[in-house]
């Protein structure tokens, strides 16, 4: 199972938006609302900021949102604060019954 | 509140085993799925396996025959044991509870521990 693909970095200045893209196939990403985005600041351990592609669990801000559209997955963070400089990562159920991550992008606020 | 909490760092010899603890607090501990992943230094996320709440385990393809998972229902506590160990499997061990049967994420995770494989 190959990890999902994502850009290695993204950046953008506070309050604007910036969206990861998510990518991989039919058996996975294509083929599963069952998308998550988990963020990760160095040194520390993940945390689910969306899940089955574009739910919020209780307590993340509604500036994340998420979406798919065929083999692609997306994550949006809307007015973007310093706070949201992590490393993001994309995971999706796969057809055969395990799970796959993507590579990891670094969110920069400049 | 849900906690996960980890063994501590092991350094350990290429060929070696080594055995990972997660104690879990603050739910029902059968009631819950715990898979394990892993992170290389500075790398991403690679999931290992699952430990259902009925106690049956399911690896990813890479890992069978060297991983096994475990629990103990007494303690709230699950076991993660890899074996044949060589310098690639120096990384952050994590395990991490799914909300509920079903649910395909992960909401709750330990703070890991670094298994450092070095002759």
């Amino acid at each position: 199972q190959s990890a999902l693909t994502q850009p290695p970095s993204v950046s953008g200045s506070p309050g604007q938006s910036v969206t990861i893209s998510c990518t991989g196939t039919s058996s996975d990403v294509g083929g599963y609302n069952r998308v998550s985005w988990y963020q990760q600041p160095p040194g520390t351990a993940p945390k689910v900021m969306i899940f089955d592609v574009n739910n919020r669990p209780s307590g993340v801000p509604d500036r994340f949102s998420g979406s798919k559209s065929g083999n692609a997955a997306s994550l949006t963070i809307s007015g973007l604060q310093a706070e949201d400089e992590a490393y993001y990562y994309c995971s999706s159920y796969t057809s055969s019954s395990t799970y796959v991550f993507g590579t990891g992008t670094k969110v920069t606020v400049l | 509140q849900v906690q996960l909490v980890q063994s501590g760092a092991e350094v350990k010899k290429p060929g070696a085993s080594v055995k990972v603890s997660c104690k879990a607090s603050g739910y029902t501990f059968t009631s819950y799925y715990m898979h394990w992943l892993r992170q290389a230094p500075g790398q991403g996320l690679e999931w290992m396996g699952i430990i259902f709440s009925s106690g049956s385990t399911s690896y990813a393809q890479k890992f069978q025959g060297r991983v096994t998972m475990t629990r103990d229902t007494s303690t709230s506590t699950v076991y993660m044991e890899l074996s044949s160990l060589s310098s690639d499997d120096t990384a952050v061990y994590y395990c991490a509870r799914e909300p509920h049967s079903g649910a395909y994420y992960l909401d709750y995770w330990g703070q890991g521990t670094l298994v450092t494989v070095s002759s």
